[in-house]
């Protein structure tokens, strides 16, 4: 399968706790984003990395929240103190740099669930 | 924030009947990108029409655009079962920032057999 990946695709955590998420893109794509999408809504940009420089952060991603890409390939976003409200559908997505490539792939998502 | 709008939000039709959504948003755009979503699962890219072009075709897929009204319409003809699914439009902007997608909260269709 040479689609996105994600793992765990589902996370259950006491509110406090620490959680990290990783996503493997499509082998080709350099450019890697998170999501986070709540239960009937539209995702929500989180960030977005050309190989491994994280170069958008949005206003959402507080300092609770990091992403890293180190080596330009995987990419994990961990959440520290995890609080009710990071319940959702966290989705990582990859695209190509080629010039007018602008479709992203998305995975199948990490559920977070925060109790 | 949301920038796109879906109408209608939810939509419940026959087999074989056409579908059609709608999906509005508010500042000038690269590219208006559809995508689908099954339940509890990921994103999948349906269609792209860029900036200057005004209709798309892809198999039983018609996109339109009208950037004079900022709207756009997504219609999927001789509907099947397995067209159930929430499907979102997402504009791609410089103003919003280089690359990221801002999507529509979706509209949910469903195909009764």
């Amino acid at each position: 399968d040479t689609g996105v990946s994600q793992d765990p695709r589902h996370k259950i955590t006491k509110r406090g706790q620490n959680v990290t998420f990783r996503c493997d893109p499509i082998s080709e794509h350099n450019r890697l984003y998170w999501y986070r999408q709540t239960l009937g809504q539209g995702p929500e940009f989180l960030t977005y990395f050309q190989n491994e420089a994280q170069l958008e952060k949005s206003r959402l991603l507080s300092d609770r929240f990091s992403a890293e890409r180190p080596k330009g390939s995987f990419s994990t976003l961990e959440i520290q103190r995890t609080e009710q409200g990071d319940s959702a559908m966290y989705l990582c997505a990859s695209s190509s740099l080629d010039r007018g490539s602008y479709e992203q792939y998305f995975g199948p998502g990490t559920r977070l669930t925060v109790t | 924030s949301q920038q796109g709008e879906e109408d209608p939000q939810a939509l419940s039709i026959q087999e074989g009947e056409n579908a059609t959504m709608n999906c509005s948003y508010k500042t000038s755009i690269n590219n208006l990108q559809w995508y689908r979503q099954n339940s509890g699962r990921g994103l999948v890219h349906l269609i792209l029409i860029r900036s200057n072009e005004r209709e798309k075709h892809s198999g039983r897929l018609r996109v339109t655009l009208d950037t004079s009204k900022k709207s756009s319409s997504l219609l999927i003809t001789a509907s099947r079962a397995a067209d159930t699914a929430s499907y979102f439009c997402a504009t791609h902007s410089i103003i919003q920032g280089a690359q990221k997608l801002v999507f529509g909260q979706g509209t949910r269709l469903t195909i009764n057999p």
